[in-house]
């Protein structure tokens, strides 16, 4: 099983400040690696696919990067509807895995 | 648009078995295939079961093996969990997503998820 680990475990900072979320593999993923955010009573939501393509109706303010076993996912200018928990997922093969979640609260 | 609506959740006691659906709609649902992934209450994503266009292609994480089944009926557009032997570990929210397709993500869109406990 490919084991995803996100860092920080909690991220605080304020409306407008750029935010680095990280996610990294026990192994290669090649670039199968999604980006989701999940607020509270709501289920996740797709905001990267492919390691750095966004999905449908997500904001440029969005981008992710990285390939292999190291992967980034950085938000530019913190809007207030941002701060929710992010997952990373792996899609290398035929089991998906998810990281453990980053928390991005407000500072 | 694409839509996923689960039902099925509830109580059930430890033993116990429970069928969910995924009811889809605003896709050619015959084209994709799907897969179901929980999240226990307070805990994140583990991705559960997986299954082709149609029946002959299905993956489980290892904790389900032998007593959960996903399968699909093309003809309602929907999707299935049998679940069986059911532990208090399987408490949790069960989602249905979609496999976007080559090139795409493997869960695309979710439906909102239902709520599974077992206990007794």
């Amino acid at each position: 099983e490919i084991v995803l680990t996100q860092s920080p475990g909690t991220l605080s900072l304020s409306p407008g400040e750029r935010a680095t979320l990280s996610c990294r593999a026990s192994q290669s993923v090649s670039i199968y690696l999604a980006w989701f955010h999940q607020k509270p009573g709501q289920a996740p939501r797709l905001l990267i696919y492919g390691a750095s393509s966004r999905a449908t109706g997500i904001p440029d303010r969005f981008s992710g990067s990285g390939s292999g076993t190291d992967f980034t996912l950085t938000i530019s200018r913190l809007e207030p509807e941002d701060f929710a928990v992010y997952y990373c997922q792996q899609y290398s093969g035929s089991q998906i895995t998810f990281g453990q979640g980053t928390r991005l609260e407000i500072k | 648009q694409v839509q996923l609506v689960e039902s099925g959740g509830g109580l059930v006691k430890p033993g116990g078995s429970l069928r969910l659906s995924c009811a889809a709609s605003g896709f050619t649902f015959s084209d994709h295939y799907m897969s179901w992934i929980r999240q226990a209450p307070g805990r994140g994503l583990e991705w559960v079961a997986y299954i082709g266009s149609s029946d002959t292609y299905t993956e489980y994480t290892d904790s389900v093996k032998g007593r959960f089944t996903i399968s699909r009926d093309n003809a309602k557009n929907s999707l299935y969990l049998q679940m069986n032997s059911l532990r208090a570990e399987d408490t949790a929210i069960y989602y249905c997503a979609r496999d976007g397709g080559l090139g795409a993500a493997r869960t695309d869109y979710w439906g909102q998820g239902t709520l599974v406990t077992v206990s007794s």
